[in-house]
């Protein structure tokens, strides 16, 4: 499997502009994740899906940011719009079923500059 | 609320060395606690699984260890190599299927 892939790797865009960032878990995965870190707070958690339903997005700084999962196999994280606090590197997770004890896998991030 | 510490946040020894880090956490009722490495520029990878009620994995060179009690975890590394330069992050899964992760330990293999 290539793991999950994440798109773009890099991003650099405008205060005001629209974001988005995209995710391919791993096949066969039912819960998918969406992280952001950065230096100063570490990775925090900001939405998790089951199922492509989203299960808990109490982790999203605010409206400003938004989730989908259309089907299993790909999400969006979208910024609308975005600011220069946005800035960081946003990773995408994936896990399998029964994941109170399953391993997590993450993509290789997409780093978000907003100038 | 589950907080999870590491110390130290950096570590320099030079090639050969066995070495220890270290993972706290505040609350033990946690379902699992996973260590991963992470290259600059890179995404987390995963290195070893503990469930809570398993006291240590062990994958090649790499012994991660696990006490619910005392709420503390240890990731041994034998015989380093500058190739094991990187950050290794703990994180602890608890209820609703979330990671709460540490800070990392930032490690640095001299050759």
């Amino acid at each position: 499997d290539a793991g999950v892939i994440q798109s773009p790797r890099h991003e650099v865009t405008e205060m005001g502009q629209e974001v988005t960032l995209r995710c391919k878990p791993i096949s066969g995965h039912d819960y998918l994740f969406w992280y952001r870190q950065t230096m100063m707070r570490g990775l925090e958690l900001l939405i998790y899906f089951n199922n492509n339903v989203p299960i808990d997005d109490s982790g999203m700084p605010e409206d400003r940011f938004s989730a989908k999962m259309p089907n299993a196999s790909f999400s969006t994280l979208k910024i609308q719009p975005s600011e220069p606090r946005d800035s960081a590197v946003y990773f995408c997770a994936s896990a399998s079923g029964g994941t109170n004890t399953g391993e997590l896998f993450f993509g290789e991030g997409s780093r978000l500059t907003v100038l | 609320k589950q907080e999870v510490t590491q110390i130290p946040a950096a570590l320099s020894v030079p090639e050969g060395e066995n070495l220890v880090l270290n993972c706290s956490f505040t609350d033990s009722a946690i379902y699992n606690l996973q260590w991963f490495r992470q290259d600059p520029g890179k995404g987390l990878t995963s290195l070893l699984l503990i469930q809570s009620s398993q006291r240590e994995q062990t994958s090649g060179r790499l012994n991660a260890s696990l006490d619910k009690s005392s709420g503390r975890s240890t990731l041994y590394i034998a015989a380093s190599q500058p190739g094991d330069s990187a950050t290794y992050l703990c994180a602890v899964k608890q209820g609703a299927q979330k990671l709460v992760f540490g800070q990392g330990t930032r490690l640095t293999i001299n050759p």
